[in-house]
């Protein structure tokens, strides 16, 4: 157990809705990034968040965005889902030191199937 | 564009055998090497490789970076059942923050 938790676990959206996943990171980090997991796939880096502002995105449009509060807690969201958005969603937790991270630790994920 | 491979894509053995997975890697500003071991949702940590720490080793799992093939391996000895699981390599590079780029992943299972 890393002390990573996601929730939901699972959920089952249609295409054109939106949806928010929530990451609670380990205790004492302060650096959240989320990875997009298709089925037999390795995970994709979606953005990466540090002091509540996004620090490093990946190849993902901007209906992918995000949120880190005060307490080092995440959220990721997604609008207009489309059929090729179900995955595994990870979040990961590290420590950044001057922007200089520690290894990340990983959630279960948050399946989610858009129908 | 950073791009790791793993082979092969997916290996049954027996418990008691061992296993190599490979895993290569092309990326510019090469800061680590990370081994995942993912068994139903979350990717559990392993090992991380840098240029000045090469080779790392913990009970029956080894790992070896090979700088100049710009590649690594991940050895299992004496398999157990519960090491069957899906084995992801990831590359870090300066400058990318904290982002991870893997590869596919190996799909090990180990039969009684």
């Amino acid at each position: 157990e890393t002390g990573v938790t996601q929730s939901p676990t699972h959920l089952i959206k249609t295409r054109g809705q939106q949806v928010t996943l929530r990451c609670s990171s380990q205790s004492g980090h302060n650096t959240v990034s989320w990875y997009q997991q298709a089925l037999g796939q390795g995970p994709q880096f979606i953005f990466q968040y540090y002091r509540e502002e996004e620090n490093g995105r990946g190849n993902f449009p901007p209906r992918f965005s995000g949120l880190q509060f005060p307490n080092y807690s995440s959220e990721l969201n997604v609008n207009a889902l489309e059929l090729d958005d179900s995955a595994l969603y990870l979040c990961a937790s590290s420590l950044a030191v001057a922007r200089s991270t520690d290894t990340q630790y990983f959630g279960p994920g948050t399946r989610l199937t858009v129908l | 564009e950073d791009k790791v491979v793993q082979s092969p894509l997916s290996l049954v053995v027996h418990e008691g055998d061992t296993v190599t997975l490979n895993c290569s890697y092309e990326v510019t500003n090469f800061r680590s090497l990370l081994w995942y071991k993912q068994e139903k949702k979350a990717p559990t940590f392993l090992f991380m490789l840098t240029s000045s720490g090469i080779e790392k080793k913990s009970g029956r799992l080894s790992s070896i970076l090979d700088k100049k093939e710009l590649s690594s391996i991940l050895n299992i000895t004496a398999t157990q059942t519960g090491d069957s699981a899906i084995y992801l390599c990831a590359v870090r590079a300066y400058n990318a923050g904290n982002m991870l780029t893997f590869g596919g992943g190996t799909r090990l299972m180990v039969k009684p």
